[in-house]
């Protein structure tokens, strides 16, 4: 099995662009999850889905912030603007059912806003 | 108030001694709780969950859960170099997301 697998695996752009993160989830697991890393926030959960619906979104930050799943293999995070507080690595994690199985984690994405 | 509560250490122990690493979380419904390993620069990966109050031993990790003090700790025996790492504690929430804590560094010297 390939894992979760997340692109781009850096990226750097400047204030007020749009960013675009993708995120495939092991195939079979139902449930997925976003999450932003910081030293000083440590990991939080963004959204997640169950079965390409989104269940909660609570952690979103801001409107800046969407997530799309249109299907069971590829899920996306959108920063538009993006701001450089938003530096931070965002990591995608699948699960075969949401809070009794252990989360997989996706080598994330270290994004970088100038 | 953080929901669940992790000392951030750096944690420093000797190579071969036992490292305690300690977690405390607010949802007194919490039914399942988790330690994630994070070496630098890496993603958490999954090394011990327990369900049931009392131990759970994998190799040389050991899990302990006590849900009347809302306390999950992780027994690391035999250190080694190769541990240091920083160790998430992750409880659930609400019956489907993880809550994790903020990490404690270990540190394991030779």
């Amino acid at each position: 099995d390939a894992g979760v697998i997340q692109s781009p695996r850096h990226e750097v752009t400047e204030m007020g662009q749009e960013v675009t993160l993708r995120c495939k989830p092991i195939s079979g697991h139902n449930s997925l999850f976003w999450y932003r890393q910081t030293m000083m926030r440590g990991l939080e959960l963004l959204i997640y889905f169950n079965n390409n619906v989104p269940i909660d979104d609570s952690g979103m930050p801001e409107d800046r912030f969407s997530a799309k799943m249109p299907n069971a293999s590829f899920s996306t995070l959108k920063i538009q603007p993006s701001e450089p507080r938003d530096s931070a690595v965002y990591f995608c994690a699948s699960s075969p059912v949401a809070g009794i199985y252990e989360q997989f984690f996706g080598p994330g994405t270290r994004l970088t806003v100038l | 108030q953080k929901e669940v509560e992790q000392n951030s250490g750096p944690l420093s122990v000797p190579e071969g001694a036992i490292a305690s690493l300690n977690c405390t979380y607010s949802d007194r419904g919490s039914q399942s709780f988790f330690w994630y390993r994070q070496y630098s620069g890496k993603s958490p990966e999954l090394i011990m969950f327990i369900y049931s109050n009392g131990d759970k031993e994998d190799g040389r990790f050991t899990a302990q859960l006590n849900k009347a003090s809302q306390y999950v700790s992780l027994l690391i025996r035999d250190s080694q170099p190769s541990d240091s790492a920083t160790y998430l504690c992750a409880v659930v929430y609400n019956t489907d997301k993880l809550i994790f804590g903020t990490g404690t560094r270990l540190q394991v010297f030779p």
